[in-house]
């Protein structure tokens, strides 16, 4: 099984300054041939199902505001917040899909300073 | 609009079955442009993907489950399925239905979810 490991587990972030989410595999998840990186990021508030924020490592889900943005490659991978708003308050999972089984990150906890 | 609906006991038993579906409204079921997922998500914990099913009814699971787990799709009633025997108390669990948009590999990210169905284990 691919292992994620996030990072930090939780963080307080001051409304307008940005955050920053760590999500490390335990093995690469770029798939040469098509050189795309089979990771997703979700965004989940409590009492609701994880919605799907960024898929391949850095497209933006349709909807999702440009303040959320995804980078890395291979087996570093980083979610972006750039100016915390107060909706976004919420518990951040990475995912890989390159193999079987599916596997999350234990996520992230963000909340307001 | 896409969405899923999760239906089924909200109790079951230690030993029995645990049986969930998901409803798909607001688009087919059959399309080949996507499989068909379960997910779960104990109380205070994270995520653990159980298996998907592609609409050809190619399914994949994840191996420690894959003993007791089993996945259909229903086409004419636009519904898939998931069956999970001999439960415990740790099959307490959050259950969500979910939709990923590659086919064929039982691999995929996750862009449309139900809003989930507690099922708690107990006697």
């Amino acid at each position: 099984d691919i292992v994620m490991t996030q990072s930090p587990d939780s963080l307080a972030v001051s409304l307008g300054e940005r955050a920053t989410i760590n999500c490390k595999s335990s093995q690469s998840v770029l798939y040469s041939p098509n050189n795309k990186n089979y990771l997703g990021w979700y965004q989940q508030k409590p009492g609701q199902p994880p919605k799907l924020l960024i898929y391949w490592a850095s497209t933006r889900e349709s909807g999702v505001p440009d303040r959320f943005s995804g980078s890395g490659s291979g087996t570093e991978f980083t979610l972006t917040i750039s100016s915390l708003q107060a909706e976004d308050v919420a518990v951040y999972y990475c995912q890989q899909y390159y193999s079987i089984p599916l596997t999350f990150g234990g996520g992230t906890k963000v909340e307001i300073k | 609009q896409l969405q899923l609906q999760e239906s089924g006991p909200g109790l079951v038993k230690p030993s029995e079955t645990l049986s969930l579906t998901c409803t798909v409204s607001g688009g087919s079921i059959s399309s080949g442009s996507y499989s068909w997922g379960w997910i779960r998500q104990p109380p205070g914990k994270g995520l653990e993907w159980i298996g998907t099913i592609s609409y050809t009814g190619s399914t994949y699971y994840y191996p420690s489950l894959k003993s007791r787990v089993t996945i259909s799709v229903d086409t004419s009633k636009n519904q898939f399925s998931l069956n999970l025997t001999s439960v415990t108390a740790a099959d307490t669990a959050m259950y969500f239905c979910a939709r990923l948009p590659i086919t064929g590999t039982g691999r995929g990210y996750l862009d449309n979810w139900g809003q989930g169905t507690l099922v708690t284990v107990s006697s």
